[in-house]
């Protein structure tokens, strides 16, 4: 199964807010409303950030937020921190009960 | 607070068959979802398949053939195989907590499966 797709790098500076984007079909991102968001620092394992397109789990910082129109869901981070710098991966449940994965995007705060 | 914790060979040979067990901690492995994701050196994340506590699984359709799962309630522990396995196989094995069956809340540290002769 081919993976969403996202775009390889996004940067900003500290205060300005980004938004990556998650492509996939209507086999998948269009097909239902579970798309989450993880995030993840070099060696460590992904963090959940962002779960049923736009929900945030406890403790995760409100800065963080996500959408979906059609196919595309998108995550927005705003008043970028040093902190946010990291690889931010976009997953989607799919109409044959599986799960898929964008190739991730990585983030840099300049 | 729920912990996952992988363990298995570090090093497999080619064509051999590739085993990793997943122990779980601080709360039940029952009525959930769990899953197996791998991830090569620098490159993105790979979903390989889950395996509800009742044992009914899902499987990447690109490795279904290769990939057996398998869950012992009594251990609080969840398993995967992966046979015929190559270079390709190569790299940190997650598993993970599949809340409602679509999204991972809850990951191991990883562990590297390095295949080589």
């Amino acid at each position: 199964q081919s993976a969403l797709t996202q775009p390889a790098s996004v940067s900003g500076s500290p205060g300005q807010s980004i938004t990556i984007s998650c492509a996939g079909t209507g086999y998948d991102v269009g097909a239902y409303n579970y798309v989450s968001w993880y995030q993840q620092h070099p060696g460590k394992a992904p963090k959940l950030i962002i779960y049923d397109v736009n929900n945030r789990p406890s403790g995760v910082s409100n800065r963080f937020s996500g959408s979906k129109s059609g196919n595309t869901a998108s995550l927005t981070v705003s008043g970028l921190q040093a902190e946010d710098e990291a690889t931010y991966y976009c997953s989607s449940y799919t109409t044959s009960s599986t799960q898929k994965f964008g190739g991730g995007t990585k983030l840099t705060v300049l | 607070q729920v912990q996952l914790q992988e363990s298995g060979p570090g090093l497999v040979k080619p064509s051999e068959t590739l085993s990793l067990t997943c122990t779980v901690s601080g709360g039940s492995i029952n009525s959930h979802y769990w899953s197996w994701i791998r991830q090569p050196a620098g490159k993105g994340l790979e979903w390989i398949g889950r395996i509800y506590t009742s044992g009914s699984t899902n499987y990447n359709p690109s490795l279904k053939s290769r990939v057996t799962m398998s869950v012992d309630t009594s251990k609080n522990q969840f398993s995967l195989k992966l046979s015929s396995v190559t270079a390709a196989d190569t790299a940190v094995y997650y598993c993970a907590r599949s809340l409602d069956g679509w999204l991972f809340d809850y990951w191991g540290q990883g562990t590297l499966v390095t295949v080589s002769s």
